[in-house]
């Protein structure tokens, strides 16, 4: 089945600081989406990214499907960003989802 | 307000006991979705549904089972079969083929 890595595992920042997340898949997908953990173990819908850019105020995602991978990038970050980011794909023509391990993000103050 | 519903929000089970899960959505999403997440670990699909009447298993499908008999219901039974059920589960739903929306969740532990 697909294959999800995500990178890097761990990332310490301080506030105010940007930051890039990677994810790379090992086949087609036509669903990606990046969601994020807070601590309270909730998952929150960040994007829904198959292919293309899009921003959402702090956060920015690109996913250039022929070559396998997202990028999540975090800007000018803040506390409240701290937790786990996941991202998650679905191969084509499934509707299976696959997630990958995470990146675990604390920002200090 | 829209949204999915998991409850409870914790659950205790003694060994040998089924338990049930229960996830409700108003969102009139086709699709619906069971994950399991361990400590420190990311989410693993358990079972997925994507019309009424009809499911698949997902990839530790093993000692759990589902139904899908109403568009906005999708409960998960953990079974005795299960041997390690302490975990964290997590429903979500979609229109198919579209973003997942995830509840807050029912953390699962053995007495």
């Amino acid at each position: 089945g697909i294959q999800v890595e995500q990178s890097p595992p761990d990332l310490i920042l301080q506030e105010g600081a940007n930051s890039t997340l990677r994810c790379n898949f090992s086949d087609s997908v036509n669903n990606l989406q990046w969601f994020h953990q807070n601590p309270w173990g909730q998952l929150i819908n960040l994007f829904y990214i198959p292919s293309g850019t899009k921003q959402n105020g702090r956060l920015s995602a690109t996913t250039v499907a022929t070559e396998r991978y997202s990028l999540l990038y975090i800007s000018s970050s803040q506390t409240t960003d701290s937790g786990v980011y996941f991202c998650a794909v679905a191969a084509s023509g499934t509707y299976k989802y696959i997630f990958g391990t995470g990146t675990r993000l604390k920002v200090l103050a | 307000d829209g949204g999915i519903t998991q409850s409870p929000k914790y659950l205790f089970r003694k060994e040998g006991q089924n338990v049930t899960l229960s996830c409700e959505q108003n969102l009139n999403h086709d699709a619906m979705y069971w994950y399991r997440q361990d400590p420190g670990q990311g989410l693993r699909l358990i079972y997925y549904s994507q019309i009424v009447n009809d499911f698949q298993k997902g990839d530790i499908a093993e000692g759990y089972s589902v139904s899908r008999e109403k568009k906005e219901s999708f409960p998960l039974t953990v079974t005795s079969a299960q041997k390690n059920p302490t975990a964290f589960y997590l429903c979500a739903s979609s229109i198919v083929g579209n973003s997942q929306h995830f509840g807050d969740g029912t953390r699962l532990s053995i007495l």
